[in-house]
C-alpha cells in the first residue's frame, strides 16, 4: 500500500474551513484515497473517499491534485465535536491487502472555540 | 439500532486467563474484521473474514483465534492471556472487500491485563 503523511497536528476555529493536508506521492493509479476520524476513545468512523474526481458529503469534502500525489480534506465550517484525529489513508488493490485499512499517525486536529 | 456492537465494552482479566470479545453486525455486510489499538493509539489490522472466511491473518500470536459462526458475526478468543495484549480491540464490518467499501467499526472492547 502506498504511504502516507500527513501534518502531526493542526488548530482550527470553530465556524472556520479546516483543511487537512496529505501525502500520498507513491499511490498507484487504481488505488483509492480514503479518510477516516477517530473522536476521542471511540472506533474510527468513516469521512469519504475517493479516486481521481473531488468528491463531497455532508460531512465532508475531497479535493485530489491531478496527479493524484496529494490530497486535502475540507471541513467546511468545524465545531468543536469535529476535534478527532483524521487518518488519510491509501487502499490498496493486490490480493488480500485491499480488504484492510492501514492506519499511519493522522493529523489531531483540535478545533478551538 | 447500532450498527456494528461489541460486547464487553471494558474487560479486565489476569494473565494466563482465556477471554473472547464479541462482535455483530446488523449491516448485512459479508466482511468483518478485527483491530487492535496499542497504547501508542497505532491502529492496526488483526484479521479479516468475508464470508466467514478467513482473509487477512496478519502477524498474530495463535493465541488470538477469531471465529466466524455466520456472517453477521465474528467473535475474537484470546488464550494464555499476556501483559501486552492490553489494548482496544475494534471490530468492523463492509460491504465485501472491495477498494470502494467504507468499513464501520464497533465502539471498542478495552482489554486491561493485570
Amino acid at each position: 500500500d502506498a504511504k502516507t503523511t500527513q501534518p502531526t497536528s493542526m488548530d482550527c476555529a470553530e465556524g472556520r474551513a479546516a483543511n487537512l493536508p496529505c501525502n500520498h506521492s507513491t499511490i498507484s493509479g487504481n488505488e483509492y484515497v480514503y479518510w477516516y476520524r477517530q473522536i476521542h476513545s471511540q472506533g474510527p468512523q468513516y469521512i469519504i473517499h475517493g479516486l481521481k474526481n473531488n468528491e463531497t458529503n455532508e460531512m465532508a469534502s475531497l479535493i485530489i491534485t491531478e496527479d493524484r500525489k496529494s490530497s486535502t480534506l475540507i471541513l467546511p465550517h468545524a465545531t468543536l465535536r469535529d476535534t478527532a484525529v483524521y487518518y488519510c489513508i491509501v487502499r490498496g488493490l493486490s490480493g488480500g491487502s485491499n480488504y484492510k485499512l492501514t492506519f499511519g499517525k493522522g493529523t489531531l486536529l483540535t478545533v478551538n472555540p | 439500532d447500532t450498527a456494528v456492537s461489541q460486547t464487553p465494552k471494558y474487560l479486565v482479566t489476569q494473565m494466563g486467563n482465556d477471554k473472547s470479545i464479541k462482535c455483530e453486525q446488523n449491516l448485512g455486510h459479508d466482511t468483518m474484521y478485527w483491530y487492535k489499538q496499542d497504547s501508542k493509539k497505532f491502529l492496526k489490522i488483526m484479521f479479516s473474514y468475508n464470508n466467514k472466511e478467513l482473509i487477512i491473518n496478519e502477524t498474530v500470536p495463535n493465541r488470538f483465534s477469531p471465529k466466524s459462526p455466520d456472517k453477521a458475526h465474528l467473535n475474537l478468543h484470546i488464550n494464555s492471556l499476556e501483559l501486552g495484549d492490553s489494548a482496544v480491540y475494534f471490530c468492523a464490518s463492509s460491504r465485501d472487500g472491495g477498494s470502494s467499501n467504507e468499513q464501520f467499526f464497533g465502539p471498542g472492547t478495552r482489554l486491561t491485563v493485570l
